[in-house]
């Protein structure tokens, strides 16, 4: 089966830098992603991983280790809009299926 | 471009009653997913189709959800009867799906659903 852990809540200061772990235990690994929710809207995809090492991609940024079933999604220069949930989402179980963690809430204050 | 479209946007029911749920994917895309979410559990996959073809049911509760998609561009999930405990924000979600790297997911606004 399929199994991903994130920290349920996280806060931090406007301007700072924040890391958000995931790990994963999935069969048949396909890839890595990660999602943003703002509250009462859908999910928008930020970022994909499939080979270990980082991606960057503005002031997001997200970093996978396949040995380690692990990944992390860093976000710089935090402005009040960055709030909102981030969903690791790791690709695998045959086919293109994708499983979501429960998300982590992110809330960025003054 | 339209996005993924899903109505009704927001339904209120009884309990025991039938709801359908629609979903109009994006234009080319050959998979289909209905996921649902809920304070509680995040988002669960329901059940995924490729080329109009389901592929994995296992997120099905049970017998009481069925979905269908009779062509490439349209897809129901149909619950009877309804439960309280059904209540939650229903997302259809389609992407282009190759043998080669996996293609991001595109969600559509979603269905909110509260059985009364």
């Amino acid at each position: 089966g399929q199994n991903i852990d994130q920290p349920t809540e996280m806060t931090a200061t406007e301007g700072a830098i924040v890391q958000i772990n995931c790990t994963y235990q999935t069969s048949g690994f396909n890839g890595l992603f990660w999602y943003q929710q703002h509250a009462g809207e859908a999910p928008t995809f930020l970022s994909y991983n499939v080979l270990d090492g980082l991606e960057e991609k503005g002031r997001f940024s997200s970093f996978l280790s396949r040995s380690k079933g692990y990944s992390y999604l860093l976000l710089k220069e935090l402005q009040m809009k960055d709030s909102a949930s981030y969903l690791c989402a790791a690709g695998g179980g045959g086919g293109n299926k994708l499983t979501f963690g429960t998300g982590t809430q992110l809330k960025v204050e003054l | 471009d339209a996005g993924v479209i899903q109505s009704p946007r927001h339904e209120v029911t009884e309990m025991g009653q039938e709801v359908t749920l629609r979903c109009k994917p994006i234009s080319g895309h050959n998979s289909l997913f209905w996921y649902r979410q809920t304070m509680m559990r995040g988002l669960e996959l329901l059940i995924y189709f490729n080329n109009n073809v389901p592929i994995d049911d296992s997120g099905m509760p049970e017998d009481r959800f069925s979905a269908k998609m009779p062509n490439a561009s349209f897809s129901t999930l149909k619950i009877q009867p309804s439960e309280p405990r059904d209540s939650a924000v229903y997302f259809c979600a389609s992407s282009l799906w190759t043998s080669g790297p996996k293609g991001e997911l595109f969600f559509g606004e979603g269905s909110r659903l509260t059985v009364l």
